[in-house]
């Protein structure tokens, strides 16, 4: 069955500093994989993706994230967060041997950048 | 623009009303999505739909029921049979074309019992 952790509930961050926001995922096949930021009161929105190709993706607002599949991780990252950044964070995944379009979504990590 | 429309933002259920939330996009997409949110449970699938007058129970299906006659509309009804409606309902569509495309959300339906 296809799954997705978020370990941490919270990240907390300076402004300025480099932020990480973790997720690993369990598929029987090969992954797609997404990042998705939620702001209160709003939809999704969609950040970035993997399919295959280069391990190190980027997406909107500056951020990336990093496929390991040995480790079968997709973590979030950006090199100097905004307070603008605090908000839910989404991790997502679809099987690639799934035929249905159904995503499964991690239960997300909230991420405070303090002034 | 193009985009995903919720509607209601609020809403407010009585006991043992049906109450329906409507979802509409001009984003041409084939696929429509409802999902579930509660607080640190992320999101869980309720229905699916991959085409026109064709739709698939998610993972949490019971007490909710949905049409999809107009490739731009899919609406959700949650019945008297959920006990336990209060969520906030999320409406998303996505190209349909390959599984690699993400998923397009509309802002949301906020639910609650009165």
């Amino acid at each position: 069955a296809q799954s997705v952790a978020q370990p941490e509930d919270q990240v907390n961050v300076a402004e300025g500093n480099p932020l990480t926001v973790k997720c690993t995922y369990s598929v029987s096949g090969n992954p797609y994989l997404f990042w998705y930021v939620q702001y209160p009161n709003r939809g999704l929105q969609f950040l970035l993706k993997y399919i295959t190709g280069d391990n190190l993706v980027k997406g909107s607002y500056g951020f990336e994230a990093e496929f390991n599949k040995s480790q079968t991780s997709f973590h979030l990252k950006k090199p100097s967060a905004l307070v603008s950044d605090s908000a839910l964070y989404f991790c997502a995944v679809r099987d690639m041997e799934d035929s249905s379009y159904k995503l499964i979504f991690g239960s997300g990590t909230r991420l405070l950048v303090r002034p | 623009d193009g985009g995903i429309t919720q509607s209601p933002k609020y809403l407010f259920r009585k006991e043992g009303q049906n109450v329906t939330l409507s979802c509409e996009q001009n984003l041409n997409h084939d696929a429509m999505y409802w999902y579930r949110q509660d607080p640190g449970q992320g999101l869980r699938l309720i229905y699916y739909s991959q085409i026109v007058n064709d739709f698939q129970k998610g993972d949490i299906a019971e007490g909710y029921s949905v049409s999809r006659e107009k490739k731009e509309s899919f609406p959700l009804t949650v019945t008297s049979a959920q006990k336990n409606p209060t969520a906030f309902y999320l409406c998303a569509s996505s190209m349909g074309q390959g599984l690699a495309d993400p998923q397009h959300f509309g802002d949301g339906t906020r639910l609650s019992i009165l």
